[in-house]
């Protein structure tokens, strides 16, 4: 079984300024790992992924994304935050093989201030 | 393109009306999900349809119930609710059920 742990249930930060967002996981086999986010009464849209390959995932809006297979962590990046970044963010991991398909985090939100 | 698309966008209903949740993707996917989401909490998988075929349904009571008619439709059936199934109602796709999942704008589901 996977379970997602994300660390911070809100975090605040000024505009401009950097942010991190931490997820760590834990499974018994391979996974494929996401950051999903949600702006105010929206669905979700898919910010990055981490499929294979080079452990660094750049994705939209500027985020990018470090997988660490020793820490089990895939922790979300952005140098410097808007105001429209405000929003939750979800990290989920999908096993490689096996029936479940997305395990959630119970997700973080970011408040940026002006 | 990645869309996946949802109607209604808001449902207000009583316990005992009977009403339907749609969705709907063209991206040749063969996977496709329900989820539900209460306000402040991540999404909880309901169901998930594998090339037009049921293959998990998560301890969902009977008076939600999931129709996939074609590989590009997915519904959902609501029958004598209860107010705590207020919630927003997401709908999702994938290529295959273990890959990466696009999700719909969702339904905003109120049960008086």
């Amino acid at each position: 079984a996977q379970s997602v742990t994300q660390l911070d249930s809100q975090v605040p930060v000024f505009e401009e300024a950097p942010v991190e967002l931490r997820c760590n996981y834990s499974s018994s086999v391979s996974v494929y790992l996401f950051w999903y986010v949600q702006y105010p009464n929206q669905g979700l849209q898919l910010l990055l992924k981490y499929l294979s390959g080079s452990t660094l995932v750049k994705g939209i809006n500027g985020f990018e994304a470090e997988f660490n297979k020793s820490q089990t962590s895939f922790h979300l990046r952005k140098p410097s935050v808007h105001i429209s970044d405000t929003a939750e963010y979800f990290c989920a991991v999908s096993p490689r093989s096996g029936n479940t398909p997305l395990v959630f985090g119970k997700g973080t939100r970011l408040s940026v201030i002006a | 393109d990645t869309e996946v698309t949802q109607t209604p966008k808001h449902l207000v209903m009583g316990m005992t009306n009977k009403k339907s949740l749609k969705c709907e993707q063209h991206m040749g996917h063969r996977a496709m999900y329900w989820y539900k989401q209460k306000a402040k909490k991540p999404p909880e998988l309901m169901f998930v349809y594998s090339y037009e075929k049921l293959s998990i349904n998560e301890s969902v009571p009977s008076r939600f119930s999931p129709e996939c008619p074609n590989s590009s439709l997915l519904n959902l059936h609501l029958h004598a609710l209860q107010p705590e199934d207020s919630a927003l109602y997401l709908c999702a796709s994938s290529q295959g059920h273990l890959e990466t999942q696009y999700f719909g704008p969702g339904t905003r589901l109120l049960v008086l």
